[in-house]
């Protein structure tokens, strides 16, 4: 196990409905990083927080938005929800370049 | 430029068998390159790594054997068990202090036979 945790593990959510997804990092990570992988799919990098702060964001729309804090857990926001966003998404802590992934939650829109 | 080519897209291989799997890159800034192993309703957890100023890197069974020059870099794993039946993923990264950020390749599903 990683020490990365994430909250809750399924969700089941309707078309533009908002959702947030809770990750706590691993001890002593500054870095959380959010990916979303659709069936049968590679990890695909939604955004990046080091520090608090936003470092580095993948091809998503502005809908999808996230938050560090100082504990440097994070949560990841998605709003009017759509029925492509149903996929497992994923944390990963790190401090350097090794990254750490949670379990994921599995996010299904209706 | 940002994409990493994985192949093969499934994989069978009986058991004691090696599996080869083998990725391929554009961006010469990318500069570590790890692989990572998921088993279904699990997070993908971290293999091995390289990176570009070593052509070669084993740990136990598992093995990157890295051409800087063809941009390419492949995972083989020796002795191969039905316990190592997963997907697999190779990626690359780059960046600074804990800021690095992964693309990821299609994914490989291995499936040894006992």
């Amino acid at each position: 196990e990683t020490g990365v945790t994430q909250s809750p593990t399924h969700l089941i959510k309707t078309r533009g409905q908002q959702v947030t997804l809770r990750c706590s990092s691993q001890s002593g990570h500054n870095t959380v990083s959010w990916y979303q992988q659709a069936l049968g799919q590679g990890p695909q990098f939604i955004f990046q927080y080091y520090r608090e702060e936003e470092n580095g964001r993948g091809n998503f729309p502005p809908r999808f938005s996230g938050l560090q804090f100082p504990n440097y857990s994070s949560e990841l926001n998605v709003n009017a929800l759509e029925l492509d966003d149903s996929a497992l998404y994923l944390c990963a802590s790190s401090q350097y370049n090794e990254q750490f992934f949670g379990p994921g939650t599995r996010l299904t829109v209706l | 430029q940002q994409q990493v080519k994985q192949s093969p897209q499934s994989l069978i291989v009986q058991k004691g068998g090696i599996s080869i799997i083998n990725c391929a890159y554009e961006n010469t800034a990318f500069d570590y390159f790890p692989w990572y192993q998921q088993f279904p309703g699990k997070g993908p957890a971290l293999l091995i790594a390289i990176r570009p100023d070593v052509s070669e890197k084993k740990e136990g069974r598992f093995t990157i054997s890295f051409n800087k020059s063809a941009k390419q870099f492949s995972l083989h794993i020796m002795d191969s068990q039905p316990g190592d039946s997963a997907t697999y993923f190779c990626a690359a990264s780059t960046g600074t202090s804990g800021t690095y950020k992964y693309i990821f390749g299609t994914g490989t599903r291995l499936k040894v036979l006992a």
